[in-house]
């Protein structure tokens, strides 16, 4: 069955460090997505993005982030100078529509940032 | 806004019984859909079921099924024969339709089952 596939699965961080989270989305997916998980609470919604450019996103994606699909095939997430409080589990997500059959999540990437 | 609410933080049911978490929401909306996830200890968010709200029909797969009721804006889940494997941490989510570009989801707090053997 395809799959989502996320790398690193654990990144250690400083405070005021860049980082790039990768995903690797479903080949014939059109939509994609991430979200974030503070150990302990909710998945929380961070940006959608369709045909190349951010289709939505949420209070919490600041001018900190930013989403790119670089080649076709990669869809990353980068955190320009991370904080203590952006440590969390970042999912990926890709669908073959506009998501209302649900999601094919990746299994994580969770962010310690010290 | 959506919101989502998961009133049970915690449950426990033995192997091989049945057992239903709950789920509200609140919207506005009038097309929408419900689904319900599984993080499993790997922490993999595993899609269960997934309800449209405009379909009365209660959504089953296998042993998952759902008791979806529109006017009151519940959306809970029924779990039977319950596994092992079913021990896991259970999410409720809404996500509104949308015409246009792609469609988020708003997730409960979560139940955490553990299912006793």
């Amino acid at each position: 069955e395809p799959e989502v596939t996320q790398t690193p699965s654990h990144q250690v961080t400083q405070m005021g460090q860049e980082v790039i989270l990768r995903c690797v989305p479903i080949s014939n997916h059109l939509y994609f997505y991430w979200y974030r998980q503070i150990l302990g609470q909710k998945v929380e919604f961070l940006v959608s993005f369709y045909n190349n450019e951010i289709s939505e996103k949420s209070e919490i994606f600041d001018d900190q982030f930013s989403v790119e699909r670089p080649d076709g095939s990669n869809f990353t997430l980068k955190i320009r100078s991370t904080k203590l409080e952006d440590s969390a589990m970042y999912f990926c997500a890709s669908s073959g529509t506009q998501g209302s059959y649900g999601y094919t999540f990746g299994s994580g990437t969770r962010l310690t940032v010290v | 806004a959506q919101t989502v609410t998961q009133s049970q933080p915690e449950m426990s049911v033995q192997e091989a019984e049945t057992v239903t978490l709950s789920c509200t929401y609140d919207t506005s909306e009038n097309n929408y859909y419900l689904f319900w996830y599984k993080q499993p200890p790997s922490r993999q968010m595993i899609l269960v079921i997934r309800q449209e709200a405009y379909k009365q029909q209660n959504a089953t797969e296998n042993r998952f099924s759902v008791n979806f009721q529109k006017a009151a804006k519940s959306f809970s889940l029924k779990i039977s024969d319950s596994q092992l494997g079913d021990t896991a941490m259970y999410f409720c989510a809404f996500m509104k339709h949308e015409i246009t570009g792609a469609n988020n989801l708003f997730f409960g707090t979560g139940t955490r089952l553990t299912v006793i053997p």
